[in-house]
């Protein structure tokens, strides 16, 4: 099972300021089958990005991934306040499918 | 326009089976290529993903609980079940049904997830 370790685990910023969160997986992930999700209290996850790099539908440029084989960046380029959330990554490449652990992004 | 949607029993009993239903709209699990997953989260807590059933009718699980899980489509109703045993208080979670498709795969993130639902394992 691969297993994804998510840094920091809280990331304390101020709106207008670049985030870089860190998803780092315990084998190779195949092809470039990693995806992020933001989650918002009470509410379900949505899909960011997929394939690594690829925004998913309405997803503003300012959302970026990165990476390759073990180490995958997402990067929001000017925190917006309806940035602050939970994110997730998630691989889907190798079964069992397997998610990290979060990064919380907060108001500093 | 892509809707699922969860049911089930908020409450259930240490030691029972669960059942959980995610009816879905817009999309049928008769088409290549699409594939619905159950994921779940504890209060406080990361997602899990729990298991997935694919147009084909092939089965993924989670590692974990791979002996406690089952789960079937029906296409004839747009329903995936997913059947969890032996209930117990870690399993206290909101429950979400999820898409993938692609149009040639499933190995592509989850689109569109339902709004889930809460699941309290209590005597």
């Amino acid at each position: 099972e691969i297993v994804l370790t998510q840094s920091p685990g809280t990331l304390s910023l101020s709106p207008g300021e670049r985030a870089t969160l860190s998803c780092r997986a315990s084998q190779s992930v195949s092809s470039t089958y990693l995806a992020w999700y933001q989650q918002k209290p009470g509410q379900a996850p949505r899909l960011l990005i997929y394939d690594v790099s690829n925004r998913a539908t309405d997803i503003p440029d300012r959302f970026s991934g990165s990476g390759s084989g073990t180490d995958f960046t997402l990067t929001i380029s000017r925190l917006e306040p309806e940035d602050f959330a939970i994110y997730y990554c998630q691989q889907y490449g190798t079964s069992p499918l397997t998610f990290g652990g979060g990064t919380k992004v907060e108001i500093k | 326009q892509v809707t699922l949607r969860e049911s089930g029993p908020a409450l259930v009993k240490p030691t029972q089976t669960l059942t959980l239903t995610c009816t879905f709209s817009g999309f049928s699990l008769d088409t290549r290529a699409v594939c619905v997953s159950w994921i779940r989260q504890p209060p406080g807590k990361p997602l899990e993903w729990l298991a997935r059933v694919d147009w084909d009718d092939d089965k993924y699980y989670s590692s974990s609980l791979r002996t406690r899980l089952s789960i079937v489509k029906d296409t004839s109703k747009n329903q995936v079940v997913l059947k969890m045993t032996n209930m117990g208080p870690a399993d206290t979670a909101t429950y979400y049904c999820a898409r993938q498709s692609s149009g040639t795969s499933c190995r592509v993130g989850m689109d569109v997830w339902g709004q889930g639902t809460s699941v309290t394992v209590s005597s």
